[in-house]
């Protein structure tokens, strides 16, 4: 079955860096897009951007530019995260995402189908 | 910060029918599909309605999706004590280029 499976939890000190991992299986993962989602404690979903798993080329959303880089190693299907310079405001659950947006005609349709676990990134203050 | 605007909570009593509104604009919910996510505590958001009224197989036809102009609902009818849990709306979002959430909200079964 298609999942996609994250790596562990991660306590990190400010000013260091973390990589969260999110490798798919079940499914061609040049296929579909692998999309990132925040989720602070207590609070919403935010969407963090995605990577095109075909071309590699990554789109950020707005406030996520810059200290945020998304990578993939299609030789064993993993999308990556990578977040430099920690601020404790980077605690947060970090999901991937795969995209399963569909075109019919000229109407495109987007939505996210499956999920990881999500990996937990600590950073004290 | 969330773009769609969901009320922060809903309850009801087994059996009861329960619906969630969510706002947004002509940049998305008016122009773009809406999707729903369930997530319960400690879990990530599973996908629940996509293209505004359709189920993946599994979800019980007891949740529905529906959409109209800027606004999108979710029902939920015949409320079970399993279904207590966070409900996040989606869009596409034409101007930001990219994914909007809703604030999100919590399903309370009495």
């Amino acid at each position: 079955q298609v999942q996609l499976v994250q790596s562990g939890s991660e306590l990190k000190n400010p000013g260091s860096s973390v990589t969260v991992s999110c490798k798919a299986s079940g499914y061609t993962f040049t296929r579909n897009a692998i999309n990132w989602v925040r989720q602070a404690p207590g609070q919403g979903l935010e969407w963090m951007g995605w990577i095109n798993t075909n071309t590699g080329n990554p789109t950020y959303a707005q406030g996520f530019t810059g200290r945020f880089v998304f990578s993939l190693d299609t030789s064993v299907s993993t999308a990556y995260l990578q977040i430099s310079s920690l601020k404790a405001e980077d605690t947060a659950v970090y999901y991937c995402a795969r995209d399963g947006s569909y075109q019919v005609k000229f109407n495109y349709y987007y939505y996210m189908d499956v999920w990881g676990k999500g990996t937990t990134v600590t950073v004290p203050s | 910060q969330s773009v769609l605007t969901q009320p922060p909570s809903a309850s009801g009593t087994p059996g009861q029918r329960v619906t969630i509104s969510c706002s947004g604009s002509s940049s998305n919910i008016g122009n773009n599909a809406v999707t729903w996510y369930q997530q319960f505590p400690g879990t990530a958001p599973k996908l629940l309605i996509y293209s505004n009224d359709q189920r993946p197989s599994g979800v019980p036809d007891r949740f529905s999706g529906s959409k109209s102009g800027t606004s999108a609902s979710l029902a939920i009818t015949g409320l079970q004590s399993e279904d207590e849990a966070d409900y996040h709306c989606a869009a596409w979002d034409d101007s930001l280029s990219g994914y909007v959430f809703g604030t999100g909200t919590r399903v309370t079964v009495l």
